[in-house]
């Protein structure tokens, strides 16, 4: 069975400044991938960047990345130059590669960002 | 356009009515998936889809009902509502290469009374 934990259920930055969110997770897939997706208010789902679990190098997209510690199975996000705009719910998730687990997305519960001014 | 669509967007209906959620999408995508989302648990999956009439339980799948007869459609049926039911609903598709990310409806939010 998968399981993805998010410690931090809220927290605040301010404006310009980075911000790690906290994942970690359990699996016995030997592979498998890590998403981290964005919650606006308007409720849609924006997908922000993928890593898997036998790349070499941490994923970036953007002013996201993913920091992947693959021994203490952990991926959290790292938002840098917060915006106003980056306020939101942020879920981690994980899917493995295996016949059982195939395409299946399992979520944490998710950190509510709220950047201030 | 291309996409995945959902219907109805507002939903309210009466505990024991039964309810469809319908999902469309124009990329025919392999596998459909069904998430409910609710304050606290994240997305948990209800059921998904690996092709047509090939269906299977996610995490929480008592009280729903999939069905799929055309790659493009999956709808959702929750038999007899309950208010425990009342949540977001997401539809979500995936490609057979596997590795890219999955990409969600709208989503729709139902309310039982």
């Amino acid at each position: 069975a998968q399981k993805i934990t998010q410690t931090q259920p809220g927290m605040f930055v301010q404006e310009k400044e980075a911000v790690t969110l906290d994942c970690t997770y359990d699996t016995s897939d030997p592979s498998y991938g890590l998403f981290w997706y964005k919650q606006p208010s308007s409720g849609e789902m924006i997908f922000l960047i993928y890593q898997g679990s036998y790349d070499q190098q941490n994923a970036t997209e953007g002013r996201y990345s993913l920091n992947f510690q693959k021994a203490r199975k952990s991926a959290n996000l790292v938002i840098s130059a917060s915006q106003l705009g980056d306020s939101a719910m942020y879920f981690c998730a994980m899917r493995g590669f295996t016949t059982d687990s195939w395409g299946k997305l399992q979520f944490g519960a998710g950190t509510q960002v709220v950047v201030t001014p | 356009d291309a996409g995945i669509t959902q219907s109805p967007r507002y939903k309210i209906t009466e505990t024991g009515r039964q309810v469809t959620l319908m999902c469309h999408q124009t990329w025919s995508h392999s596998y459909m998936f069904w998430y409910r989302q609710d304050l606290g648990h994240g997305l948990r999956l209800i059921y998904y889809s690996a092709a047509a009439d090939i269906t299977d339980k996610g995490e929480v799948p008592d009280g729903y009902v999939v069905s799929r007869s055309k790659t493009e459609n999956f709808p959702l049926t929750l038999e007899s509502a309950t208010r425990s039911q009342t949540s977001v609903y997401f539809c979500a598709s995936i490609g057979l290469a596997g590795v890219e990310e999955l990409f969600f409806g709208e989503g729709s939010r139902l309310t039982v009374l």
